[in-house]
């Protein structure tokens, strides 16, 4: 398998632009999770799914983010309007039913100007 | 709530130097715990887990032992390499497959 795939791997926008991330999980597997990572705040889990149905979004930071998982191979972060302090490197998880192992991606680096 | 607690880094060591990274974590219940490596530019990959008291985890050279009485799970490794250099994270799984994360501890590995 491929892996978690993530796109794009670098995004800059400017400040108010809307921004989309995309996440491909591995096949098969039944969770995906979503985090961020700051410098200022390490890794945080921002929401995560079970059978795309949304568990839990406590994590997410204001309603200028929403995440969706329109079928079990793909899931979007969405961002508007984005600001300065979104940038960050954004995680995209899976993991199958059944193990605690979580697969992540290669991340998204998002630059807001 | 639970939280994980790590050494701060970054640890800078010659090549075959032993390494421990501490980990110590705060849980209502008994969580399962994890090693997670970050290199350069890539997402995380789990090194080593343990999900009960006294398991240890090995992978790689890498070891963790689970110890409920000190809540702590740390990492340690015999000899290491110019290649182990990365980010290191511990982290813990109570319920819900929720990872909580420590903040990271950067290994610099010198030859």
């Amino acid at each position: 398998d491929a892996g978690v795939i993530q796109s794009p791997r670098h995004e800059v926008t400017e400040m108010g632009q809307e921004v989309t991330l995309r996440c491909k999980p591995i096949s098969g597997h039944d969770y995906l999770f979503w985090y961020r990572q700051t410098m200022m705040r390490g890794l945080e889990l921002l929401i995560y799914f079970n059978n795309n149905v949304p568990i839990d979004d406590s994590g997410m930071p204001e309603d200028r983010f929403s995440a969706k998982m329109p079928n079990a191979s793909f899931s979007t972060l969405k961002i508007q309007p984005s600001e300065p302090r979104d940038s960050a490197v954004y995680f995209c998880a899976s993991s199958p039913v059944g193990t605690n192992i979580q697969y992540f991606g290669a991340g998204t680096r998002l630059s807001v100007l | 709530g639970n939280s994980v607690t790590q050494m701060e880094g970054p640890v800078t060591l010659s090549e075959e130097a032993f390494l421990t990274i501490n980990c110590t974590y705060t849980a209502t219940g008994y969580p399962s715990l994890f090693w997670y490596v970050q290199y350069p530019g890539e997402g995380l990959q789990l090194l080593l887990k343990a999900t009960k008291a006294d398991d240890k985890g090995s992978n790689k050279g890498f070891e963790a032992t689970y110890r409920k009485e000190t809540t702590s799970f740390h990492l340690e490794k015999g000899s290491v390499q110019v290649s182990d250099s990365a980010v290191y994270f511990c982290a813990l799984m109570e319920y819900g497959n929720k990872l909580v994360f420590g903040a990271g501890t950067i290994l610099r590995v010198k030859s």
